[in-house]
């Protein structure tokens, strides 16, 4: 089975101060990873992805196997990033699993 | 190009009745997943559908199915609905699609929100 956890529901920090996203999965086999975003009254959208190993808006997210995570971090957070943030990993069978989410709130 | 679109927007049933849920992925993308989003939760895989056929299935009941058209339409059909089954209802097209993978990308539709009373 395939399980993805986000220990956070809420996240509050203030502008300009460092955000880490937390998330953790189960998964035997080897896991892809994402991390989606959800901005107010928007549609949910691919933030980033492991593989890619790339850092959109400034985020990044680094895949630790020994410790099965795949946090998301940002060494300073600004006001447009609050949203809600999903993790989610695609193991077998198609199925995109996602994590609950955490809401990111960046208070001025 | 106006993105993955689904239809209706908002849609309130009673128990036991039978709904179905429309969705348009972008031109050119051949397959589709469905999603459950129960209010606070993270979105729950039902279904994916590549060149009409289903690819994948998540743990929903028999009471869930779907179907993709030759244009790669698809629909969502719920039959004996229950209150639970009250949630919103994600459409996403994805750029290949035989499987899902990391060099995929899924382009999420801004959902149906099915109200079961």
């Amino acid at each position: 089975a395939q399980r993805v956890t986000q220990p956070e529901k809420l996240l509050s920090v203030f502008k300009g101060a460092p955000v880490e996203l937390k998330c953790n999965y189960s998964y035997s086999g080897s896991p892809e990873l994402f991390w989606y975003v959800q901005y107010s009254r928007q549609r949910l959208q691919l933030l980033l992805r492991h593989i890619s190993r790339e850092s959109i808006k400034g985020f990044t997210a680094d895949l630790n196997k020994g410790e099965t995570s795949f946090h998301l971090k940002k060494p300073f957070a600004q006001e447009e990033d609050s949203a809600m943030y999903y993790c989610a990993l695609v193991g077998a069978g198609n199925m995109l699993t996602f994590g609950g989410g955490t809401r990111l709130m960046v208070k001025p | 190009d106006a993105g993955v679109t689904q239809s209706p927007t908002h849609l309130i049933k009673t128990r036991g009745q039978h709904v179905t849920l429309r969705c348009s992925p972008i031109s050119g993308h051949k397959s589709v997943s469905w999603y459950q989003q129960v209010l606070g939760q993270g979105p729950q895989f039902i279904f994916q559908y590549y060149e009409k056929e289903e690819r994948g299935r998540g743990n929903f009941p028999d009471r869930f199915s779907a179907r993709q058209f030759p244009n790669y339409s698809s629909e969502l059909n719920v039959n004996a609905l229950l209150l639970g089954d009250s949630a919103l209802y994600l459409c996403a097209s994805i750029t290949r699609g035989m499987r899902t993978s990391g060099r995929d990308e899924q382009f999420f539709g801004p959902g149906t929100r099915l109200t079961v009373l």
